[in-house]
């Protein structure tokens, strides 16, 4: 039962490189969403997908990159890493109730 | 657009009391609201939602929130806390026709013993 899984966990990188945080679900849901979590401003909603083909940006997408060619995947891309861009990182799949289910995390640094 | 403040930052609460954790909405229909609880380390889990109907729902681990259309408010409560629900606390709403969340900035509680 592995739900939204997340990798990698915890990645640094240096200001200028490029890097790929992935997200799998296995409840076959639709809509997938990526968040930013950083201290005193809770979540925000990074870019998201309503089904695969589809994607759309949220309240801070600039820097990110998003594709949704499978159902299961929903990868996020930093083009361009910049010290703004540490944070933890969530990914979040849900039905069409709007209830969403989390991942574990990724914990990125940009030096 | 919709928003949601969490007034208070940390709350402290000693183990076997009551707690309150306050959460205003603003939207401009009837809201899907929802309160996630984040332990440490851990990704999000959700503890209860409220769609329609009896305003008082209850959720998971003896939490339960009201919802107050006058005072646009879902805070949520728990009797008697436990040492295991010191964690943040985060209030978020949707719209039924929309998947998107918005959440407030979260609410830490410590519990003493």
């Amino acid at each position: 039962n592995a739900g939204v899984t997340q990798t990698p966990k915890f990645q640094v990188l240096k200001t200028g490189q490029s890097m790929t945080l992935q997200c799998a679900q296995d409840m076959n849901h639709e809509y997938m969403s990526w968040y930013r979590q950083d201290p005193g401003m809770g979540l925000r909603l990074i870019h998201y997908s309503v089904g695969a083909g589809i994607t759309d940006q949220g309240e801070v997408p600039n820097g990110y990159n998003v594709s949704r060619s499978t159902t299961e995947d929903f990868p996020l891309r930093l083009l361009s890493a910049a010290p703004s861009q540490t944070s933890v990182y969530f990914c979040a799949s849900s039905y069409e109730t709007g209830e969403l289910f989390f991942g574990e995390g990724s914990r990125l640094t940009v030096l | 657009a919709q928003s949601v403040t969490q007034p208070d930052i940390h709350i402290t609460v000693s183990e076997g009391a009551s707690l309150e954790l306050r959460c205003n909405y603003s939207y401009g229909a009837t809201p899907y609201l929802f309160w996630y609880v984040q332990s440490p380390g851990q990704g999000l889990q959700l503890l209860l939602k409220y769609f329609s109907g009896d305003t008082l729902v209850q959720g998971i681990k003896g939490f339960e929130a009201e919802f107050k259309r006058s005072q646009s408010s879902f805070n949520l409560r728990k009797p008697s806390v436990h040492w295991s629900d010191a964690a943040e606390y985060f209030c978020a709403v949707g719209a039924s026709d929309d998947y998107k969340l918005s959440f407030g900035a979260g609410t830490t509680v410590t519990v003493r013993a």
